[in-house]
């Protein structure tokens, strides 16, 4: 019964691969995001997508790459990973676009680059 | 830059007492929310505030807003170790449609 899941949990994987995180939500929500949260604990939006639709792209390098087939999926492929790359990816979603609309969030997964 | 930023950075407490969280924010907003991260987890949603709002109740919860001062507090009554975890705040900045997230402030409750 997860509302929003994402696999895998874990990925350890070495410079330079290629690599794709999933995501999807069975809460009906029209918004999908995907977060970076760095050792810090630091949390910072990437992409937004609604209904599809790219609607917020911070500057992220173009290895990353978002791909929403629907609005209940939305993955994240990685090219040529850096070290700098390791962190947590979280994703979210919430009803409607917009910042008052309250973010459900996945568990994450924690990337690592050796 | 960032939007928020809480204060303390971290906090320890014994179960059973209050603890207070604050959150300063820089430019003028629609609306503030907290989360909570348990270790290993995602961000849970507690509450949301309006800028037209003062307080706001949610159970054990009670978040004030004062968008004179751009800061906000969340406190926890009677804490349990259940509510050791990191609280965010998170708000918009008015002139874009992004949710930013504060620094956070761990929370250790020893039974």
């Amino acid at each position: 019964d997860t509302a929003v899941s994402q696999t895998p949990k874990y990925l350890v994987t070495q410079m330079g691969n290629d690599k794709s995180i999933k995501c999807e939500q069975n809460l009906g929500h029209d918004t999908m995001y995907w977060y970076k949260q760095d050792s810090k604990k630091f949390l910072k939006i990437m992409f937004s997508y609604n209904n599809k639709e790219l609607i917020i792209n911070e500057t992220v390098p173009n290895r990353f790459s978002p791909k929403s087939p629907d609005k209940a999926h939305l993955n994240l492929h990685i090219n040529s990973l850096e070290l700098g790359d390791s962190a947590v990816y979280f994703c979210a979603s919430s009803q409607r676009t917009g910042a008052n609309s309250p973010l459900h969030f996945g568990n994450g997964t924690r990337l690592t680059v050796t | 830059s960032q939007q928020g930023e809480e204060d303390p950075q971290a906090l320890s407490i014994q179960e059973g007492e209050n603890a207070t969280m604050n959150c300063s924010y820089k430019t003028s907003i629609n609306n503030l929310q907290w989360y909570r991260q348990n270790s290993g987890r995602g961000l849970v949603h507690l509450i949301l505030i309006r800028s037209n709002e003062r307080e706001k109740h949610s159970g054990r919860l009670r978040v004030t807003l004062d968008t004179s001062k751009k800061s906000s507090s969340l406190l926890i009554t009677a804490s349990r170790a259940a509510d050791t975890a990191s609280y965010f705040c998170a708000t918009d900045a008015r002139a874009t449609d992004k949710l930013i997230f504060g620094t956070g402030t761990r929370l250790q409750v020893f039974p």
